[in-house]
């Protein structure tokens, strides 16, 4: 059973399209996370949902949006795609957003190429 | 601001060697420190979480430490086996209050391990 998953696994896009990247965990956790790698491996994270609510919205363009539906699922939309913004996109959760000694499980990754 | 540095950034070992890799961090205030593994193509899998008030974290062949003072940890793996070979992160959590704050993870750049038969 796949803890954490994300959809779709590749995705590949003209510049300036829009796209949507879901991302789906069955741990019954109350937090989820987007993080960002980019070509250098560095590991960033970019956005986390406690229960639905927005609790972390790093410096990110606000052609990033992500949604959270509901605790189980947190998708994020880009739109207008850059270049720059290809990368491996990894979506994590935790079973609290504080506490003490949560640990983040994360997704395989959904690799992004503009072109 | 928090900055994570791994050393070194490669490390190639026989089948077999007992090793150690190395994260830094600036800022000492620390909520706990988590090691990552990532496989080529893979997400990452954690590997072992330390709470500042730990000194160190075991798991089968793993042994990670932690001195929060000075702002360091290891990761030893004994044994090595080819089945190690990953990229291994280490990550940061600050201590912000509140606690309902979310876990703002720094992640290092990472030690790309190759253990050869």
């Amino acid at each position: 059973d796949t803890a954490v998953s994300q959809t779709p696994k590749y995705l590949v896009t003209q510049m300036g399209n829009d796209k949507s990247i879901k991302c789906e965990q069955n741990l019954g956790h109350d937090t989820m996370y987007w993080y960002k790698q980019d070509s250098k491996k560095f590991l960033k994270i970019m956005f986390s949902y406690n229960n639905k609510e927005l609790i972390i919205n790093e410096t990110v363009p606000n052609r990033f949006s992500p949604k959270s539906p509901d605790k189980a699922h947190l998708n994020l939309h880009i739109n207008s795609l850059e270049l720059g913004d290809s990368a491996v996109y990894f979506c994590a959760s935790s079973q609290f957003a504080g506490g003490i000694g949560e640990t983040q499980y994360f997704g395989p990754g959904t690799r992004l190429l503009v072109l | 601001k928090q900055e994570v540095t791994q050393i070194p950034a490669a490390l190639s070992v026989p089948e077999g060697e007992n090793l150690v890799l190395n994260c830094s961090f600036t800022d000492s205030a620390i909520y706990n420190l988590q090691w990552f593994r990532q496989d080529p193509g893979k997400g990452l899998t954690s590997l072992l979480l330390i709470q500042s008030s730990q000194r160190e974290q075991t798991s089968g062949r793993l042994n990670a430490s932690l001195d929060k003072s000075s702002g360091r940890s290891t990761l030893y793996i004994a044994a090595s086996q080819p089945g190690d070979s990953a990229t291994y992160l280490c990550a940061v959590r600050p201590v912000r209050p509140p606690e309902t704050s979310g876990s703002r993870l720094t992640f290092g750049e990472g030690t790309q391990l190759t253990v050869n038969p």
